[in-house]
C-alpha cells in the first residue's frame, strides 16, 4: 500500500448524501495529496494538505468538496450531496522528500465511490 | 511543470524488453523525470525518476539523452503483470505545492504471451 491506507475501499451514496474517506499515511509523514480520477480518464490532482493547513487546493470543485488533515487522526476527503458525477476513484497519496527520496508521491489503493 | 508526450499504446512480448519513450522538449535544467504507473483499479505507483544521468532500479531502467529532451523507460524483462498504463512526468525538485504531480494521458503497455 505504499505506506497510505485508504478507506473505505468501496463507497456507495445516493444522491443528495455524504460520502467522507479517509487517508492515513504512514508515521511521520505529515503532508497528502488527493487526485481523483473519473472513469475512463485520467488522474486529476485536488488538494494538497499537511497537519492542519491546506496548502493547495487549485483542483478542488468550488462546492460540496472539502478537505481536512488534522492534528490527530487521518485526512478525511468529505463530499457533501453527493451527485451521479461524483462517482470516481479518489486516490490519496504521501510526499516523500527524505533522504533519497526528492519528493515522489507515493498512492494508496484508492477510495471508489459510487453513486446512485 | 514541463510536458511530455507519449505514445497512446505499446505492445510487447512477454520475456522481452519493453522500451517506452517519452518526449520533454520543454524541460528546464532543474525538472527531473519521473515515472509511474497505473495498473487497473489500483493506485499509481512510483517506478523511478532521474534528473540527466541514467538511472536503475530493481524496476526499471531510466535513459535520458545527453540534451533531456527525450528519455526512455526500459522494463528488460516484461511480464504479463506488467500490463499498465506508464506515465512520464516531468517535474522540478521540490517540496510543497510544487510536488504535485500532472498525469497526462500515458502509454498503454500491454504485454502479450
Amino acid at each position: 500500500n505504499a505506506g497510505v491506507m485508504q478507506n473505505p475501499r468501496h463507497l456507495v451514496r445516493r444522491r443528495g448524501q455524504e460520502a467522507r474517506l479517509r487517508c492515513s499515511p504512514m508515521k511521520g509523514h505529515s503532508h497528502v495529496y488527493w487526485y481523483r480520477q473519473l472513469p475512463e480518464e485520467g488522474l486529476k490532482f485536488m488538494v494538497y494538505l499537511q497537519k492542519e493547513n491546506i496548502i493547495d487546493e487549485s483542483g478542488m470543485p468550488k462546492e460540496r468538496f472539502s478537505a481536512e488533515f488534522p492534528k490527530e487522526g487521518p485526512s478525511i476527503l468529505r463530499i457533501q450531496q453527493v451527485v451521479r458525477g461524483d462517482s470516481a476513484a479518489y486516490f490519496c497519496a504521501r510526499f516523500d522528500g527524505t533522504g533519497i527520496h526528492t519528493g515522489e508521491l507515493f498512492f494508496g489503493e484508492g477510495s471508489r465511490l459510487t453513486v446512485l | 511543470d514541463a510536458k511530455t508526450t507519449q505514445p497512446p499504446s505499446m505492445d510487447c512480448a512477454e520475456g522481452r524488453a519493453a522500451n517506452l519513450p517519452c518526449n520533454h522538449s520543454t524541460i528546464s535544467g532543474n525538472e527531473y523525470v519521473y515515472w509511474y504507473r497505473q495498473i487497473h483499479s489500483q493506485g499509481p505507483q512510483y517506478i523511478i525518476h532521474g534528473l540527466k544521468n541514467n538511472e536503475t532500479n530493481e524496476m526499471a531502467s531510466l535513459i535520458i539523452t545527453e540534451d533531456r529532451k527525450s528519455s526512455t523507460l526500459i522494463l528488460p524483462h516484461a511480464t504479463l503483470r506488467d500490463t499498465a498504463v506508464y506515465y512520464c512526468i516531468v517535474r522540478a525538485q521540490n517540496t510543497g505545492t510544487a510536488s504535485k504531480l500532472t498525469f497526462g494521458t500515458g502509454t498503454r503497455l500491454q504485454v502479450t504471451l
